[in-house]
């Protein structure tokens, strides 16, 4: 069974940095593509950023590039989302999501909350 | 980018009704579309794949359509389990985005 958690959401000031996880089971963590999503309180949800099975290709929405990097560790079926100079508007739940091969996201992770606040 | 505009967005319905959510591409995005289904708390759930295909072990009421830029997603009979925010995601351009949700709820 797929199983995905994030961790590492917090509380950070404005202009610092955080880091965030997801931890990977129940499939070839490595043979998929995986993405990240978050949710503003009370909020739509956004597409924050992607990378490929391998690393090679990340792709980013406009209100993060520069900002945040999407990394992964195969070794240890783990996803990463590095936040740097973080703004009150990036508060939100972060979900990962699992790659589908070209249809889509279909699994998701339970969420990491992360608050921007003074 | 890619503007997803879905509608309505919300709804007043009854169990038993039937529902319709629509999402409008800016742009062709051939079947590259999914259709997810949110409830409070709770990560999404993915109901419709490639724009038409049903997500293993969801209702065969819920059904989608659509290609090129015009998508539907139809709840045929409404069952009290399916009050929830829905939203759909182009998955054809990067980045990719979602609408802007449709919330359906009891009447």
């Amino acid at each position: 069974q797929v199983h995905l958690v994030e961790s590492g959401g917090g509380v950070v000031q404005p202009g610092k940095s955080l880091r965030v996880s997801c931890s990977a089971s129940g499939f070839t963590f490595r043979s998929n593509g995986m993405h990240w999503v978050r949710q503003a309180p009370g909020k739509g949800l956004e597409y924050v950023a992607f990378i490929s099975f391998d690393g090679t290709n990340k792709q980013y929405a406009e209100s993060v590039r520069g900002r945040f990097t999407v990394s992964r560790d195969n070794s240890w079926d783990t996803l990463y989302l590095q936040m740097n100079i973080v703004r009150p508007e990036d508060t939100a739940v972060y979900y990962c999501a699992k790659g589908d091969h070209g249809y889509g996201m279909d699994v998701w992770g339970q969420g990491t909350t992360v608050t921007v606040s003074s | 980018d890619i503007q997803m505009t879905q509608s309505p967005s919300s709804l007043s319905a009854s169990v038993g009704d039937r529902v319709t959510i629509t999402c409008r591409a800016s742009q062709g995005i051939r079947n590259a579309l999914g259709w997810f289904q949110q409830k409070p708390g709770k990560a999404p759930k993915r109901l419709i794949y490639s724009s038409s295909s049903l997500q293993s072990g969801v209702p065969s009421r819920f059904s989608g359509s659509g290609s090129g830029t015009d998508f539907t997603l139809t709840i045929s009979s409404l069952q009290p389990e399916d009050f929830a925010t829905y939203y759909c995601l182009q998955h054809n351009t990067y980045p990719w985005t979602f609408g802007q949700g449709t919330k359906v709820d009891i009447k």
